[in-house]
């Protein structure tokens, strides 16, 4: 596609679910990264991919969260057993290949109650 | 995790002033990005830059690497109402490190 996709939009969900959230990266792009913006604050990286390296998983919260990149393009972000804090928007990005500038989704907006 | 410090937190300008924000790093940088970010959206690329001391313009918008690899200032001349968002600035150590982002400085321009 054009730019970053990512799925669903806006997700509620009760506390304890587990919720999986999608994107889709730019066509071609190597690198993908994950980050998550709480209300009114700066992205905290979570997880980036890049090519067929092992990912660097070191902004993972905690063990609920996961990602896992299937052929080299399409994400999803795993959040086991939901807790309120992790309300927040998750932005997916990618890049062509690492060091270059990324390019972000709009984000799945997540909200546990 | 690596950090950078962003500054101002917030700005509340006249339409039509200049705008100045900065960013500094512990570590040496590099890559430095300038976001910008519009409620409900994902942050857009403003500006990138990938060499020390180099200064780049996008319109009314001008940010400079730092020559230290340490910081980066983003400037915004004659701002109009549709600035208003919140500015990011990121970097990357090296090619094989995740981009890490400032907290942002939100704008706001009173017309």
């Amino acid at each position: 596609g054009a730019g970053v996709s990512q799925s669903p939009s806006n997700k509620v969900t009760e506390k304890g679910k587990d919720v999986e959230l999608r994107c889709d990266p730019i066509s071609g792009h190597t690198a993908l990264y994950w980050y998550r913006q709480s209300l009114g604050q700066g992205l905290e990286f979570l997880i980036y991919f890049q090519g067929n390296s092992a990912p660097d998983k070191s902004g993972l919260p905690s063990d609920r969260f996961s990602a896992e990149r299937t052929g080299g393009s399409v994400s999803t972000l795993t959040i086991q057993r939901t807790q309120q804090e992790d309300s927040a928007v998750y932005l997916c990005a990618s890049s062509i290949v690492s060091g270059n500038t990324i390019y972000f989704g709009e984000g799945s907006w997540l909200t546990v109650v | 995790g690596q950090q950078l410090n962003q500054s101002p937190q917030s700005m509340f300008i006249q339409e039509g002033e200049d705008v100045s924000m900065n960013c500094t790093s512990s570590s040496i940088f590099n890559t430095w990005l300038w976001y910008k970010q519009d409620p409900g959206e994902g942050p857009v690329l403003l500006i990138a830059l990938y060499k020390a001391g180099e200064l780049t313009s996008n319109g009314r918008l001008t940010a400079q690497f730092g020559i230290t690899r340490k910081d980066s200032f983003l400037n915004i001349s004659a701002s109009i109402p549709s600035d208003v968002g919140i500015y990011f600035c990121a970097g990357q150590e090296t090619g094989n490190t995740p981009l890490v982002f400032g907290k942002g400085t939100r704008l706001s321009v009173i017309a």
